[in-house]
């Protein structure tokens, strides 16, 4: 069974880049997306963007100019960094697999936090 | 962007019930759309996809209808573990958007 689990940066400074690793267990990242997802406290969830094995990516407008998506797929891992970050982007933070069309399964979630 | 919305926002029902939660696309999306259960302090979970499929493992209580831009998510006797809230997101094209979500809390 396929598990997702998110690296944990915990607290960033605003204006710095914000670095997320997600480790695929249980099965081969290859020939799957995978996503990654946010949550700010209290509030409903936005996707972020997604990247293929072979490293295609597609990203949401509103981050695209901040963004980068990687993917190794000798580590089993794919990596998010999103840069220039402000107090709005503090969230709990989600990779998943994209199957098909719809998002399944995915990692508990990480806290970041945006603060000096 | 497809702008995705739901209602009730919010509602309270007693175990046993019959809850229905109405997710609407602002433009057709065929059926490309999923629904989502999520508890306090978790990652939301996959329920329904492609509309109407049910995810392995998920009871057969819930169920899925619509095509188009007006979609249904129905639990047809709910059980103490469904409170939650629930969120419809589409697959039709990037960005993918999800609903802003339905709590399901007990009357």
């Amino acid at each position: 069974q396929v598990q997702l689990q998110e690296s944990d940066p915990g607290l960033v400074q605003p204006s710095e880049t914000l670095s997320l690793t997600c480790t695929v267990s249980g099965g081969s990242i290859s020939s799957y997306y995978w996503s990654w997802i946010r949550q700010p406290a209290g509030k409903g969830l936005e996707w972020i963007g997604r990247i293929y094995t072979s490293g295609s990516t597609n990203y949401n407008p509103s981050l695209k100019s901040r963004l980068t998506m990687s993917v190794d797929t000798s580590k089993n891992q794919f990596s998010l960094k999103l840069s220039s970050v402000t107090a709005a982007d503090t969230a709990v933070y989600y990779c998943a697999r994209v199957t098909a069309y719809w998002f399944d399964p995915w990692g508990q979630g990480t806290l970041v936090t945006v603060s000096s | 962007d497809i702008q995705m919305t739901q209602s009730p926002s919010s509602l309270s029902a007693s175990v046993g019930d019959r809850v229905t939660i109405t997710c609407r696309a602002s433009q057709s999306i065929n059926n490309y759309l999923n629904w989502y259960q999520q508890k306090p302090g978790k990652a939301p979970k996959l329920l329904i996809y492609a509309a109407s499929s049910l995810q392995s493992g998920v009871p057969s209580r819930f169920s899925g209808s619509g095509s188009g831009t007006d979609f249904t998510l129905t639990i047809s006797s709910l059980q103490p573990e469904d409170f939650a809230t629930y969120y419809c997101q589409q697959s039709y094209s990037t960005p993918f958007t999800f609903g802003p979500g339905t709590k399901v809390d007990i009357k």
